[in-house]
């Protein structure tokens, strides 16, 4: 009954190389996220889609590239890793509510992506 | 834009100590506050949160939190904490209707036996 998952959790690989990471949830909300927090903790969004449409993007290079091929998932691509890449990225959902404000998010348990 | 500081890097506590992590942001509308705890090696899970009403918020484990608006903060509390609550905290805020959440650069809490 995993609510947010994310595949992989660990991901170890060499510069210059294309990878993906994947994210799926199943609490029906609209609305997704994805999160990088760096080795000293720091949390910052990156992308956010809601139904399947991209809404936040913020200043993320483009080799960043994320996928909603439905409201349940969202997708993220890397092209040409670099070192700097290296974190703990999370994905996140959450519910609209009536008033029209974002509710509490919910994350997946991140993933490690280790560049050498 | 909106910024969150929380001031405390780093708190190291004794068992059945009082505990109080500073949390202020920067933004003068209508704001939705929240705290995540996230423990060793696990994904963030929501503490509590404040939308609006009653400014002092209680949520799981014990934890509550108050928002004073003239102070632009949301300070966290616990009266008697326990080793397990050894964590990073991390204070958020959203604005609006916005659905992009500010993370403060969190605290690491460390609570000895």
């Amino acid at each position: 009954d995993t609510a947010v998952s994310q595949t992989p959790k660990y991901l170890v690989t060499q510069m210059g190389n294309d990878k993906s990471i994947k994210c799926e949830q199943n609490l029906g909300h609209d609305t997704m996220y994805w999160y990088k927090q760096d080795s000293k903790k720091f949390l910052k969004i990156m992308f956010s889609y809601n139904n399947k449409e991209l809404i936040i993007n913020e200043t993320v290079p483009n080799r960043f590239s994320p996928k909603s091929p439905d409201k349940a998932h969202l997708n993220l691509h890397i092209n040409s890793l670099e070192l700097g890449d290296s974190a703990v990225y999370f994905c996140a959902s959450s519910p609209l509510m009536t008033s029209g404000r974002f509710n509490e998010q919910f994350f997946g348990p991140g993933t490690r992506l280790t560049v050498l | 834009a909106q910024s969150v500081s929380q001031h405390n890097h780093h708190v190291i506590l004794s068992e059945a100590a009082s505990l109080e992590l500073g949390c202020n942001y920067s933004y003068g509308g209508t704001v939705n506050l929240f705290w995540y705890v996230q423990y060793p090696g696990q994904h963030l899970q929501l503490l509590l949160k404040y939308f609006s009403g009653d400014p002092l918020v209680k949520g799981i484990k014990g934890f509550e939190a108050e928002f004073i608006k003239s102070k632009f903060s949301f300070n966290l509390r616990k009266p008697s904490v326990q080793w397990s609550d050894t964590a990073e905290y991390f204070c958020a805020v959203s604005t609006g209707t916005a659905s992009k959440l500010t993370f403060g650069t969190g605290t690491r809490l460390q609570v000895t036996l």
